[in-house]
């Protein structure tokens, strides 16, 4: 199993700009949540699917959004891109949609915002 | 609003003494607690959750409810614990399963 695995490693946009970042979970894995993680700080929430049904939401602008797809993988949308989006996006499955059941972590996508 | 506390960035230790992590959580309903590791040049791992009540690798942890504290022990630390260590809380009452992570504490075990 590779894991979680998450497209692009590294991105490079400029303001304005549109991103779409992807995230394919672990095999038998339905629920794929999205987080946040500026230098220096821990992972903020984002988004959590559930059998493609959103779950939860952080305090994150109308520029977020994502998806789930049949399979289970993910995309998350920014728009409009500012450098403060410049940061860590980790893409975490589980089976259920509970924490007690354990996410794994994905590499991560580094977005940096120019 | 749940939130979580990890007073401490940076912590270094010699190999062999006890190490200890601090975290202090802020929630008023029933939180699922967890530490997860992140070594270097690898992924954000779960090391423990509370429930389980299990010690990984050496280190336990326990739920202080009184304190709203869920500190991170181990008796003697290893070069090899080195790494990034977050304390995380989850909220059973919301929908969903959101992770509130702390900043973080770097832990540095010296030969």
């Amino acid at each position: 199993d590779a894991g979680v695995t998450q497209s692009p490693t590294h991105l490079i946009k400029t303001r304005g700009q549109h991103v779409t970042l992807r995230c394919s979970p672990i095999s038998g894995h339905k629920s794929v949540s999205w987080y946040q993680q500026v230098l220096g700080q821990g992972p903020q929430f984002i988004f959590q699917y559930y059998e493609k049904e959103e779950r939860g939401r952080g305090n994150f602008p109308d520029r977020f959004s994502a998806r789930q797809f049949p399979n289970y993988s993910s995309e998350l949308n920014v728009n409009a891109l500012l450098l403060g989006d410049s940061a860590l996006y980790l893409c975490a499955s589980s089976i259920l949609d509970r924490a007690l059941s354990g996410y794994t972590f994905g590499s991560g996508t580094r977005l940096t915002v120019v | 609003a749940q939130r979580v506390t990890q007073p401490e960035k940076l912590l270094s230790v010699f190999k062999g003494a006890p190490v200890e992590l601090k975290c202090n959580y802020s929630y008023s309903g029933s939180p699922e607690l967890f530490w997860y590791v992140q070594y270097s040049r690898q992924r954000l791992q779960l090391l423990l959750r509370h429930i389980s009540r299990e010690s990984i690798k050496g280190f336990t942890a326990d739920l202080n409810k009184g304190e709203t504290s869920f500190h991170l022990k181990k008796p003697f630390a290893q070069e090899e614990d080195s790494a990034m260590y977050y304390c995380a809380l989850s909220a059973q009452e919301t929908s969903g399963s959101r992770l509130t992570f702390g900043e973080g504490t770097q832990l540095t075990v010296n030969p």
